[in-house]
């Protein structure tokens, strides 16, 4: 099946710091989708892309549809402590859009 | 907008009791409603697959007499943990995506321990 490979898998920075982290695959996709978890909470939808090259931001927040369409990259600007928890790149496939996740990214914020 | 509701939040029940979860899309129509469950650290796991008025697609492994799914409306979807037992704790979410979209929406999950 598909496989998507995220990295870092984890990550301590320093409050105000910029972050980056990736997907890749050996598949093509249409769409790309980044979410965050928080402890105890479900998935939140940060960014959705839906074509090769595109560039979009949600405030501090900014991912991009990589051109080769087997990759994304998702960057977060001028960290903050509520910005905590655990992203995961996704992406959906087949009839129903069943999404297969990367394994995600932990962050860790230090005020 | 695009917000999913579960309920309950948290359940604690005996073992051999079955419990009921419900999961419902509050401003949009979901075609289709999935159920994960979620180990501690690890990444959501696909239960099922519903679209509403079918049949739930369950994926290997997944025992569907143990998990029912029923996905009777639009906009509510149930899953149905019988006859529970102290494994099946652990944490379920819910997610629904309307008709002509790919992303998905999750509800806030539900924590299941059984005793």
């Amino acid at each position: 099946g598909q496989q998507l490979n995220q990295s870092p898998q984890s990550m301590f920075i320093q409050e105000g710091e910029d972050v980056s982290m990736n997907c890749t695959s050996s598949s093509i996709f249409n769409t790309w989708l980044w979410y965050k978890q928080d402890p105890g909470e479900g998935p939140v939808l940060l960014i959705a892309l839906y074509k090769a090259g595109e560039l979009t931001s949600n405030g501090r927040l900014t991912a991009q549809f990589g051109i080769t369409r087997k990759d994304s990259f998702l960057n977060i600007s001028a960290s903050i402590p509520s910005d905590v928890g655990i992203y995961f790149c996704a992406v959906p496939g087949g009839s129903n859009y069943k999404l297969t996740f990367g394994k995600g990214t932990l962050l860790t914020v230090n005020p | 907008g695009a917000v999913v509701s579960q309920h309950p939040s948290w359940v604690i029940c005996k073992s051999g009791t079955s419990v009921k979860i419900e999961c419902r899309s509050l401003d949009f129509q979901a075609t289709t409603m999935f159920w994960y469950r979620q180990f501690p650290k690890q990444s959501l796991m696909l239960m099922a697959t519903s679209n509403e008025g079918s049949k739930a697609t369950y994926e290997q492994g997944v025992e569907k007499d143990k998990f029912l799914i029923n996905h009777a409306s639009l906009t509510l979807s149930t899953l149905t943990v019988t006859s529970a037992h102290p494994e099946d704790s652990s944490f379920y979410i819910c997610s629904a995506r309307a008709s002509g979209r790919a992303e998905q929406y999750f509800g806030p999950g539900t924590r299941l321990t059984v005793t």
